[in-house]
């Protein structure tokens, strides 16, 4: 079964510091997406970044940027230059369009803390 | 604007009193799933459907009904709630049930049962 793997449970970072979040998953597929969410405290999800996998490049939206290892089943999210706006809980997903159900399989989360 | 609605945000309740959550999305997407999220658990789908002519069960249907009568409604019923039914619901759609398709989330609903 997918799973995903999210080993911190909470993170701080400076304001206008850099932090990475941290996100492994376990597939036998090759063909998959992988989603970073955040949630701050209103509940809403909003995507963040997404990456596909068969693209080697790194996507890369304005300050938040991801490391991913396919073949070390990482995806980790970098936020640059970080803003109190920031904090938030941050899922890390996964989803494989053969998966039945077409559903997200999410890691635990991590809660992010900036401080000012 | 395009988006997914869930009523009600808030809901307290008794267990065994039936209850009803409506999701609704104005985006015309033929997929519609329901989530929910606990913590330390991240969100675990609880049922989807691809179109209003399949649906089915996620990971966690237990406790759980929906229906698909029409394109843009996609209610979660639980008939009979019980306290380990107490979490944060979300409705999600996206255009089709395959592919790299974008899922929206409503703003979810906190439900306590007591």
């Amino acid at each position: 079964a997918q799973t995903v793997t999210q080993s911190q449970p909470e993170m701080s970072v400076q304001e206008a510091e850099t932090v990475t979040l941290s996100c492994t998953y376990d597939t036998s597929e090759s063909d998959y997406y992988l989603f970073w969410y955040k949630q701050p405290p209103s509940r809403q999800m909003i995507l963040v970044i997404r990456q596909e996998a068969y693209k080697q490049q790194n996507a890369t939206e304005n300050r938040f940027s991801v490391n991913f290892q396919k073949a070390a089943k990482s995806f980790s999210l970098k936020i640059s230059d970080s803003q109190l706006g920031d904090a938030a809980m941050y899922f890390c997903a996964y989803r494989t369009p053969l998966l039945h159900g077409n559903k997200l399989v999410f890691g635990a989360g991590t809660i992010l803390r900036v401080k000012s | 604007e395009a988006q997914v609605t869930q009523n009600p945000r808030y809901l307290i309740t008794v267990t065994g009193k039936k209850l009803t959550v409506t999701c609704s999305q104005n985006m015309n997407h033929e997929y519609m799933s329901w989530y929910r999220q606990d913590p330390g658990l991240g969100l675990r789908q609880i049922y989807y459907s691809m179109n209003v002519e399949v649906t089915d069960k996620g990971d966690v249907p237990e406790g759980y009904k929906v229906s698909r009568k029409e394109k843009r409604n996609f209610p979660l019923i639980l008939e009979s709630p019980s306290p380990n039914q107490t979490s944060l619901y979300f409705c999600a759609s996206s255009l089709s049930g395959t592919g790299f398709n974008e899922q929206y989330f409503g703003p979810g609903t906190r439900l306590t049962v007591t």
